[in-house]
């Protein structure tokens, strides 16, 4: 079946370094991959998505690329704030077949001033 | 622009106690999901419906129920509520296969 691997947290990192999460996946076919963001106390929230290989979603300076080469998309900041402290969680929704849609288990960052 | 909405926020029952936990959203998604999310094991998939009508069960559907009988509604029945209930569940909709998700708020369950 499908899956989503992220890498465990958490990921502490000063105010302004790069940030780099990975999430690598397993499915079939192209399906559509997602960065959701948690904030403390609430729900998860769509941060970025792209739909199909070599597309680059990108929002609040956050950016992920499709790789279907290497079934990745590794979620990037250039320069991370305090408020960027969160869980962020990488999923996947397949095309065709399955309706349910695969999630890894989330990398919480602690962004420290 | 309410999007998804879940009632309670904060619950405690007893051992035993039944209760439900109210979905509704207002985006006319046929798809409709309860997740709970517990430390260390990320989202967990309770039930989901694909429509009016339509319910299936998820990765741990044991010790709940659910029913669809409108496209906005979908709620969740604890039927004897245990302690390994106590978790964060989560509602959550979308428009189609391969949309967003979206998500409700939470509900911070403790059974005692």
């Amino acid at each position: 079946g499908d899956s989503v691997t992220q890498m465990e947290g958490p990921v502490t990192l000063s105010e302004e370094a790069f940030l780099t999460i990975n999430c690598t996946y397993t499915a079939t076919g192209y399906p559509s991959l997602f960065w959701y963001v948690q904030y403390p106390g609430e729900g998860l929230q769509l941060l970025l998505k792209a739909t199909k290989a070599d597309d680059k979603g990108s929002n609040k300076g956050f950016e992920a690329t499709y790789r279907k080469e290497t079934t990745s998309f590794h979620l990037e900041k250039g320069s991370v704030q305090v408020s960027d402290s969160a869980v962020y969680f990488c999923a996947l929704s397949p095309v065709g077949g399955s309706y349910i849609p695969t999630f890894g288990r989330g990398t919480s960052l602690i962004v420290h001033p | 622009n309410a999007g998804v909405t879940q009632t309670p926020k904060f619950q405690v029952l007893k051992t035993g106690q039944s209760m439900t936990l109210q979905c509704a959203q207002d985006m006319n998604h046929e798809y409709m999901s309860w997740y709970r999310q517990d430390p260390g094991m990320g989202l967990r998939l309770i039930h989901y419906s694909v429509g009016a009508g339509i319910t299936d069960q998820g990765e741990v559907p044991n010790g709940y129920n659910v029913s669809r009988s409108t496209t906005e509604d979908f709620p969740l029945r604890l039927l004897s509520a245990a302690p390994s209930q106590t978790s964060v569940y989560f509602c959550a909709s979308r428009r189609d296969v391969g949309n967003t998700i979206y998500f409700g708020e939470g509900s911070w369950l403790t059974v005692v």
